[in-house]
């Protein structure tokens, strides 16, 4: 089977820094996305990493090690927009995606 | 563009009754993809269609659900003799192919099986 872990739910601070982990093992790996869904509304694409490294793109950045089947997410000067579920998912090797159980970050002025 | 639409966004059924839940893709992607999304649970894969190949159906949880897609893009999502345990949030994604394409998520529909 594929097993998708990340933590539940964190709180943080507006400003500060957060990193969002996930862990994976999948049957077949063709890379790790990274998606945002706030309540109520569809999951928005983030971030793709395929290649061992960080990525970054603005106030996010993604980094994977393909040898240790971990990813986090980096979320920098938070903002109270930033409060949602982040959506950590494997892409396996028959086009699926396996997604994980979400973690929700809760921003706090 | 637009992006992927879904109707309807909320459906109340009976138990025992069937439904339709539609999905426009993105105009041009080859590639559209159901999930279904229950309370604290991830997505869960259901099917997927890759232009006129064959539906990858192997995550559909029951006989009583279906899918089909028309002319390669519209598509929609049948479940017949709906449970209680239907109930749940079911969004299509598209992407451009199969693959490593990032897939683009609808707003989604809301099932509730009274």
């Amino acid at each position: 089977g594929q097993n998708i872990d990340q933590p539940t739910e964190m709180t943080a601070t507006e400003g500060a820094i957060v990193q969002i982990n996930c862990t994976y093992q999948t049957s077949g790996f063709n890379g790790l996305f990274w998606y945002q869904q706030h309540a109520g509304e569809a999951p928005t694409f983030l971030s793709y990493n395929v290649l061992d490294g960080l990525e970054e793109k603005g106030r996010f950045s993604s980094f994977l090690s393909r040898s240790k089947g971990y990813s986090y997410l980096l979320l920098k000067e938070l903002q109270m927009k930033d409060s949602a579920s982040y959506l950590c998912a494997s892409l396996l090797g028959n086009n699926r995606l396996a997604f994980g159980k979400g973690n929700q970050v809760v921003v706090i002025p | 563009g637009a992006g992927v639409s879904q109707s309807p966004s909320n459906k109340v059924t009976e138990k025992g009754k069937d439904v339709e839940l539609r999905c426009d893709p993105i105009s041009g992607h080859t590639a559209l993809y159901w999930y279904r999304q229950s309370l604290g649970q991830g997505l869960e894969f259901l099917i997927y269609f890759q232009g006129n190949s064959a539906p990858d159906k192997s995550g559909l949880p029951s006989d009583r659900f279906s899918a089909e897609r028309t002319g390669g893009s519209v598509s929609t999502l049948t479940i017949q003799r709906t449970q209680q345990e239907d109930s749940a949030v079911y969004l299509c994604a598209s992407s451009q192919r199969a693959g490593t394409d990032t897939q683009y998520f609808g707003p989604g529909t809301r099932l509730t099986v009274l």
